[in-house]
């Protein structure tokens, strides 16, 4: 089973800054590496495919990079409403794992 | 417009059956298209936990695999997770997703909760 490292477990932003969360895979999974937003009560929402391809409806402020093992997103000027909690998932090999959040808080 | 709904029992004893049943809109179990099973409890976080082809070709998470039965009905646009020998570290928050072409989640229902309790 692939484990995937998310760090930092918590950070808090100011308003505008620019926010960088890794996810590290134990082993390769190319570029088959999503990122989730979640909202308290809500359902993961996707926010980038396959380490870097944007979404439809997900504001360009969110990007992704990284390949095999080493993956970040990256939200710019930051906003009040990208207040969550931040998940990587790879879909490189069964089972599919998560990794284990990364909660932004706003300051 | 791509919708799921889980829907199940919330309270379900040890050692018991649960079965949930997702039900979607807005798409069908064509050609690349499935539905994958997900759950979220505060032990262990986001875990997923199977996935239905359009086809019928069914993928588990081996450490559950033993446990796991998925089921499509597509006349009633359905997929039913059935898990048995139900424990307390099952509780948590069940969801299910589309996907299409490629194991990506890209919808997701609200969820639905289970707790496991005597």
């Amino acid at each position: 089973e692939i484990v995937l490292t998310q760090s930092p477990d918590f950070q808090s932003v100011a308003l505008k800054e620019t926010v960088t969360i890794t996810c590290r895979a134990s082993q390769s999974v190319a570029s088959s590496l999503n990122w989730y937003q979640q909202k308290p009560h809500q359902s993961p929402r996707l926010l980038i495919k396959d380490a870097s391809q944007s979404i439809s409806g997900v504001p360009s402020r969110f990007s992704g990079s990284g390949s095999a093992t080493d993956f970040t997103l990256t939200i710019n000027t930051l906003e009040a409403e990208d207040a969550a909690t931040y998940y990587c998932h790879q879909t490189s090999s069964l089972p599919y794992t998560f990794g284990q959040g990364t909660k932004l808080e706003i300051k | 417009q791509i919708t799921l709904k889980e829907s199940g029992p919330t309270l379900v004893r040890p050692t018991q059956t649960l079965s949930l049943t997702c039900t979607f809109s807005g798409f069908s179990l064509t050609t690349g298209v499935g539905v994958a099973w997900i759950r979220q409890s505060p032990r262990k976080g986001l875990e997923w936990l199977a996935l239905i082809f359009w086809d019928g070709d069914k993928r588990y998470t081996p450490s559950l695999e033993s446990r796991l039965t998925l089921a499509k009905d597509t006349s009633k646009s359905q997929v039913i997770l059935t898990m048995t020998n139900m424990d307390p570290v099952d509780t948590g928050t069940y969801y299910c997703a589309h996907l299409e072409g490629d194991p990506t989640l890209d919808y997701w229902g609200p969820g639905t909760l289970v707790i496991v309790s005597s």
